[in-house]
């Protein structure tokens, strides 16, 4: 079964630098969720959308932007990167409509952000 | 406000035995629980879930995980631990302050398994 992707896996880049973090979800997905993962913590919510529109925002810096596009993929955009953004990025996707309706979100494997 | 802990930071297993990952939840309302596992350089794999029902729900690999609304603990259990099961496994809840069908998830700190050979 098709899982969700993102791009890049691994990406490294010095401070003060922009990063572009994709998500595709499952299809038949309209929700998208990101989360953070810091060196041995537990993932925290940033922000996710649901049809093309922010529907929950948590701990997430305002250097960061996301947004989710017509296909229902989302990109997560990081501006002025710090050191302490190193981390494990994940995205997640769900079904909320109609027959796609489920309650699990399944994880993408993740983008290892490095900043030097 | 919801969270979850997970009290143990580790558990060891011999190979064969039976494994507990113990997890507590703190929730308004009807809680909705998952396990997820995740092994090394890997994404989170979705293991089972707790949304109404039977208490015991049975998941992926041979987990299951026992709800217990009297002491708000959703354990994971599997009755003989595999040397391949080691990694680390989060128990999660569902945010439901708002009645959001959308809601983000809670994560707990995360237990690593380790089941020796």
């Amino acid at each position: 079964a098709a899982g969700v992707i993102q791009s890049p896996r691994h990406l490294i880049k010095e401070k003060r630098e922009t990063a572009t973090l994709k998500c595709y979800p499952i299809p038949r997905h309209d929700t998208v969720y990101w989360y953070q993962q810091g060196p041995g913590q537990d993932p925290q919510f940033l922000i996710s959308f649901y049809e093309k529109m922010q529907s929950d925002k948590g701990s997430i810096p305002d250097r960061f932007s996301a947004q989710q596009f017509s296909d229902y993929h989302s990109e997560l955009n990081m501006s002025s990167l710090e050191l302490g953004d190193s981390a494990l990025y994940f995205c997640a996707s769900r079904g909320t409509s109609g027959r796609s309706y489920q309650e699990t979100q399944y994880f993408g494997p993740g983008t290892r952000l490095l900043v030097l | 406000a919801q969270s979850v802990a997970q009290p143990e930071d580790q558990v060891n297993v011999a190979e064969g035995n039976p494994l507990t990952v113990k997890c507590t939840y703190s929730v308004s309302g009807n809680p909705y629980l998952f396990w997820y596992v995740q092994y090394p350089n890997r994404g989170l794999q979705f293991l089972l879930k707790y949304i109404t029902g039977d208490n015991l729900v049975k998941g992926s690999y041979g987990f299951e995980a026992e709800f217990n609304k009297s002491q708000t603990s959703f354990h994971l259990k599997k009755p003989s631990a595999l040397v391949s099961d080691s990694a680390l496994y989060f128990c999660a809840v569902r945010d439901m302050s708002r009645g959001s069908t959308l809601g983000r998830l809670y994560f707990g700190r995360g237990t690593q398994l380790t089941v020796w050979p």
